[in-house]
């Protein structure tokens, strides 16, 4: 069964860089079938997503986090990882990592990981 | 980006009754329109993909219909682990994809 692992400080300060990795157990990151995702969501708020990867390196960014965001992908390690610069207390989420089938019409986020919380704080 | 709207914002509900949310999309998606529940402290779960089609393991008590800019979900018979928070997704085309602001489904 298919398994995504965030990991990362849950305590960044303002103006430094948020990074996190997930990593996928029980299958591999190296699917031709799909892309793997961030998405974060403030407390008490809704879900935006952030950006996606392809095994291949091919990646989607949100256009308005494009400029502090960077994600890359392992397949070595059957991870991917993600980088947001500059953070403020906007920032501040519960970030979660997911897989999702092609960006053509109708792609759907079917496997997710528990999410892991980070607080930009000083 | 196209904007999704859910309405209701939060809702109040019996164990049994019949449960229908509402997403709208600000341009139209076709049928590319995707719900989602989330638990307390949980990660979202996809319950259907593409407007009707019911995600593996979901309970067809659950259904969702629509297209163009007008999409519902549907309960038919609420039971006590239905209360939670229940997202809409757009799939249109590429991304970036966007989602409904969230409609919180507690008990009456």
């Amino acid at each position: 069964q298919l398994q995504l692992q965030e990991s990362g400080p849950g305590l960044v300060k303002p103006s430094e860089t948020l990074s996190l990795t997930c990593t996928v157990s029980g299958g591999s990151i190296s699917s031709s079938s799909y892309y793997w995702g961030w998405i974060r969501q403030p407390p008490g708020k809704g879900l935006e997503w952030i950006a996606s990867i392809y095994y291949s390196g091919s990646t989607y960014y949100n256009p308005s986090l494009k400029s502090r965001i960077t994600i890359s992908v392992d397949t070595s390690k059957n991870q991917f990882s993600l980088k947001l610069s500059s953070v403020t207390a906007a920032d501040t989420a519960v970030y979660y990592c997911a897989r999702h089938n092609l960006p053509s019409n109708s792609y759907y986020m079917d496997v997710w990981g528990k999410g892991t919380t980070v607080t930009v704080s000083s | 980006d196209i904007q999704m709207t859910q309405s209701p914002s939060s809702l109040s509900a019996s164990v049994g009754d019949r449960v229908t949310i509402t997403c709208r999309a600000s341009q139209s998606i076709s049928s590319y329109l995707n719900w989602y529940q989330q638990k307390p402290g949980k990660a979202p779960k996809l319950l259907i993909y593409a407007t009707s089609s019911l995600q593996s393991g979901v309970p067809s008590r659950f259904s969702a219909s629509g297209s163009g800019t007008d999409f519902t979900l549907t309960i038919s018979s609420l039971q006590p682990e239905d209360f939670a928070t229940y997202f809409c997704q757009q799939s249109y085309s590429t991304l970036p994809t966007t989602f409904g602001q969230g409609t919180r489904l507690e008990i009456k």
